[in-house]
C-alpha cells in the first residue's frame, strides 16, 4: 500500500545507545521530514530533506543525525540516546503541485529512553 | 507565544451537538493545513486551506487570512469523531513544506 512506513513502532533504549528510526516512502514525495510530539507541546520539527542527498536541521535537531541517500527513504539516527528523547516520532513526506502541499504521515514509533 | 495556538484544549460533547475548533496564528502563511490525530497515533491531512471554506462530509474548515484564524466544525459529532485535531501553517517566511503545529485539540464526543 501506497504511503509511509515507520518502524519500529516501539522501542525501549538505555541512556547512551543508539539506534535507527526507519522512514520510507513510496509516493516519490521529494519532501520528507521528522518530528517529535511530546505532551503539551506541538509536533516539532528535527530534521528534514527536500530531495536526495539533502538535509538540513529543523528546530530541535540536537541528538540526531539523518541522511538522505534515496528519495524513498529517510532514516532518524539517536546518536546516544538520552530520557529526554522519550517522545512519539512522526516521519512525513510531502508533494508540492501547482502551489498545493500534500503530507502523508507515518504511524509513528513511540520511544522510551531508560 | 506559540506562532500557532489552538482553542480550546480540551473540548467533551455529547453526540450530535455542533463543534467548533479555533486556530489563530502569527506569521503570514501559505496554508493552514487541519489534521486529525486518533488514539492509535496515527496522522491524517483533513483539509489544506489558503482562502475561504472547504466541506468533506461533516466537516467544515474557514479561514480568514486577514484576522490570522481559522476554524474546524464538526457537525453532527459522533463518538467516532473523537480525536486530537491539529492545526499546522506553512509559514511564507521558511522554506519549502515546513509546518509549524499547534498543540492540538482534545476532542472526546460521548453517546
Amino acid at each position: 500500500n501506497a504511503g509511509v512506513t515507520q518502524t519500529p513502532k516501539f522501542q525501549v533504549l538505555k541512556t547512551g545507545q543508539s539506534m535507527t528510526l526507519q522512514c520510507a516512502q513510496d509516493m516519490n514525495h521529494e519532501y520528507m521530514s521528522w518530528y517529535r510530539q511530546d505532551p503539551g507541546m506541538g509536533l516539532r520539527l528535527i530534521h528534514y530533506s527536500v530531495g536526495a542527498g539533502i538535509t538540513d536541521q529543523g528546530e530541535v535537531p540536537n541528538g540526531y543525525n539523518v541522511s538522505r541517500s534515496t528519495t524513498e527513504d529517510f532514516p532518524l539516527r539517536l546518536l546516544s540516546a538520552a530520557p529526554s528523547q522519550t517522545s512519539v516520532y512522526f516521519c512525513a513526506s510531502s508533494y508540492s503541485t501547482r502551489g498545493r502541499v500534500g503530507y502523508t504521515f507515518g504511524s509513528g514509533t513511540r520511544l522510551t529512553v531508560v | 507565544k506559540n506562532e500557532v495556538e489552538q482553542s480550546p484544549q480540551n473540548l467533551t460533547a455529547q453526540e450530535g451537538e455542533f463543534i467548533t475548533i479555533n486556530c489563530s496564528y502569527s506569521v503570514g502563511i501559505s496554508a493552514l493545513h487541519w489534521l486529525q490525530q486518533h488514539p492509535g497515533g496515527g496522522i491524517v491531512s483533513l483539509f489544506m486551506l489558503s482562502s475561504g471554506k472547504k466541506k468533506h462530509g461533516r466537516l467544515i474548515a474557514t479561514i480568514n487570512i486577514q484576522e490570522k484564524h481559522s476554524s474546524l466544525h464538526i457537525t453532527a459529532s459522533h463518538p467516532r469523531d473523537s480525536a486530537v485535531y491539529i492545526c499546522a501553517v506553512r509559514s511564507k517566511e521558511t522554506s519549502g513544506s515546513r509546518l509549524t503545529f499547534g498543540e492540538g485539540t482534545q476532542l472526546t464526543v460521548n453517546p
